[in-house]
């Protein structure tokens, strides 16, 4: 599995928008990208997923650059629910484990 | 999103008692995973199944540890002789044969004294 590296933490002010990094220089061809959060001790959410195009839903945007060696994950206006550790993993497409890093805390303050 | 349940929230047993953690399933989800989370530290991935047979397992996952899905019911974690280090949050995953994502549970405390 390709390995992820992320900042540990980040602060956001609420209503701006969140921009989280991610860096897998070492993605195969046919591995995606999916971003999952954790809010405090609950289970991890799904947030969204993309092989090389960006994609956008309800939750979130994913910013895959055309290499596919980093992508970002915007949170287009934060609010303090949306404080959480966020999490980059690369896996192939379903059936596979994820493998959680030590993920991104991400911050939002009034 | 589709809503995944598990019982019990929080189990206490003592070092050396089998406990069992349970996970209902959802409709048209066919992927099963069980994952644990030691406080403080990261997700770690136990194992997945599918079709009614273990697809994967990490090494925590040794003899002391089983699944199984009997006649399509509820997804059971066993851990036959608890130890300390067993404490965790205990979360069970779903997926479907269709999409690409997993959908987790609220976790089951296991404390383990």
């Amino acid at each position: 599995d390709a390995k992820t590296t992320q900042p540990t933490s980040m602060d956001c002010a609420e209503g701006r928008a969140a921009n989280l990094p991610c860096n897998h220089s070492t993605i195969s061809g046919n591995e995606y990208v999916y971003w999952y959060r954790q809010i405090h001790s609950q289970g991890p959410q799904y947030i969204i997923h993309g092989l090389k195009n960006n994609e956008t839903n309800e939750m979130a945007s994913l910013i895959i650059t055309e290499d596919r060696k980093s992508s970002t994950l915007i949170l287009p206006h934060a609010t303090l629910r949306d404080t959480a550790v966020y999490y980059c993993i690369v896996s192939y497409t379903h059936g596979n484990k994820l493998v959680f890093g030590a993920g991104t805390i991400l911050r939002v303050k009034s | 999103e589709p809503e995944v349940t598990q019982t019990p929230s929080h189990q206490v047993t003592q070092m050396g008692q089998e406990v069992i953690l349970r996970c209902v399933p959802i409709s048209n989800h066919l992927y099963f995973y069980w994952y644990r989370q030691i406080l403080g530290q990261k997700v770690e991935f136990l194992v997945s199944f599918y079709n009614n047979e273990i697809s994967e397992k990490s090494e925590i996952f040794d003899d002391q540890f089983s699944v199984e899905r009997p006649d399509g019911s509820n997804f059971t974690l066993k851990i036959r002789s608890t130890k300390l280090e067993d404490s965790a949050m205990y979360f069970c995953a779903m997926g479907q044969a269709s999409s690409y994502e997993q959908y987790f549970g609220p976790g089951t405390r296991l404390t383990v004294t």
